[in-house]
């Protein structure tokens, strides 16, 4: 059973940088798409982008300014790193598995961290 | 970017009641829809993907149409446990986006 683990900092100052890392247990990070996802308390769900095994990304616009994310598939984790936060970024952080990468297959969040929430505050 | 949109925002039903919440894309995405189910201070789970099917260990009475634009999630006989806000996404296009939620609460 795959299972993902999602660990960094619960508090950031405004205009530092928010890291997280998930950890990927149980199952091959190789092969799959592996997304972070975001959601303010009482609000809906923000996808922040996605990073395949090679490295390659694709990041939401919204955020793409300030967001890098990273692979380390000898770890078997990836990361993110958020720049510049503010207020605004306090959020429920949830990584998860989005797809596997195969022709004509229709990606989906299948297996999800527990989600860490993440409070910006001096 | 694809906007997605849900209705009805919230929805009030009884244990046994057939419910249908329905997600509009702003494009044609194919098939390329899925809905999660969300229940306070848990992850989303996986229901449905590409418009239709069952997610594994999902019950039966779960079921989902498309493809295109409009796109209907029906619980067939509500059981308590159902009672949790579902969302849809879509995987057609990056950005992948949600609708704003759909919350289904005991009557």
């Amino acid at each position: 059973q795959v299972q993902l683990q999602e660990s960094g900092p619960g508090q950031v100052k405004p205009s530092e940088t928010l890291s997280l890392t998930c950890i990927v247990s149980g199952g091959s990070i190789s092969s799959y798409y592996w997304s972070w996802i975001r959601q303010p308390a009482g609000k809906g769900l923000e996808w922040i982008g996605r990073i395949y095994t090679s490295g390659s990304t694709n990041y939401n616009p919204s955020l793409k300014s300030r967001v890098t994310m990273s692979v380390d598939t000898s770890k078997s984790r990836f990361s993110l790193k958020l720049s510049s936060v503010t207020a605004a970024d306090t959020a429920v952080y949830y990584c998860a598995r989005a797809g596997v990468v195969v022709p004509g297959a229709i990606p989906y969040f299948d297996y999800w961290g527990q989600g860490t929430l993440v409070t910006v505050s001096s | 970017d694809i906007q997605m949109t849900q209705s009805p925002s919230s929805l009030s039903a009884s244990v046994g009641d057939r419910v249908t919440i329905t997600c509009r894309a702003s494009q044609s995405i194919s098939l390329y829809l899925n809905w999660y189910q969300q229940k306070p201070g848990k992850a989303p789970k996986l229901l449905i993907y590409a418009a239709s099917s069952l997610q594994s260990g999902v019950p039966s009475r779960f079921s989902g149409s498309g493809p295109g634009t409009d796109f209907t999630l029906t619980i067939s006989s509500l059981q308590p446990e159902d009672f949790a806000t579902y969302y849809c996404q879509q995987s057609y296009s990056t950005p992948n986006t949600f609708g704003q939620g759909t919350k289904l609460e005991i009557k």
